[in-house]
């Protein structure tokens, strides 16, 4: 069945880079995109970012500037990094997945990551 | 970017009750060569990761009760529970996948009374 799971560390200093990865089983990640999803403390759903079958990257225009989304297929994972980290990027991070690039239709259980010294 | 609004922010119903709650975009999710609506709708319990309820605007996921219906086109979406349950209590986003950046509405967050 198709999962995914986010891991990465819990807690990342200001200014340093945050590194993810999403560990995804039941699909391939050459024929689905995967997408990444934050949520602040109490607050809404904003997209990140999405690697797409075929390897290209879409990103988020006010975040552009400081992630990076990348994936190694054969280990079935995908990586997000953020760079220049401030307290506002404290949020859990989600990875989901698209199926031909639309809807998102499932989705890991998160991993929350606090930007704090 | 395209915007999405969603409204009310929050509303407290009585279970067997009918909700509605609103979702605009500011252009429009109707790509003409195919007539879909790129229009999501998920579901967010306290703790949980959003689930996939309603893609393409009107067409329900697996396993989703027929008490959740999507309607609208072009700019102007609904999402109704006709007869809430309990176990409804959520919030719930829209989300657009016409073009990138994907984008989601603020929330409707859904009180039981």
């Amino acid at each position: 069945q198709v999962q995914l799971k986010e891991s990465g560390p819990g807690l990342v200093q200001p200014s340093q880079t945050l590194s993810l990865t999403c560990t995804v089983s039941g699909f391939s990640l050459t024929s689905n995109s995967v997408h990444w999803v934050r949520q602040p403390p109490g607050k809404g759903l904003e997209w990140v970012g999405a690697i797409w079958s075929g390897g290209s990257t879409d990103y988020n225009s006010a975040l552009k500037s400081r992630l990076s989304i990348s994936r190694d297929t054969s280990k079935s994972q995908v990586f997000l990094k953020m760079n220049s980290l401030q307290t506002e990027d404290t949020a859990i991070y989600f990875c989901t997945r698209s199926e031909f690039g639309v809807r998102l239709d499932y989705w890991g259980q998160g991993v929350m990551v606090t930007v704090s010294s | 970017d395209i915007v999405m609004t969603q409204t009310p922010s929050s509303q407290a119903v009585s279970a067997g009750e009918k909700v509605t709650m609103s979702c605009k975009s500011s252009q429009s999710l109707l790509y003409s060569e195919n007539k879909k609506n790129y229009l999501a709708w998920y579901q967010q319990k306290p703790g949980q990761s959003p689930k996939l309820l309603i893609s393409w605007a009107s067409t329900r996921e697996s396993g989703v009760p027929d008490r959740f219906i999507g309607s609208g086109s072009g700019t102007d979406f609904t999402l109704t529970i006709s007869s809430v349950q309990a176990e409804d209590l959520a919030v719930y986003y829209c989300e657009q996948y016409y073009d990138t950046p994907f984008t989601f509405g603020s929330g409707t967050k859904l009180e039981i009374k």
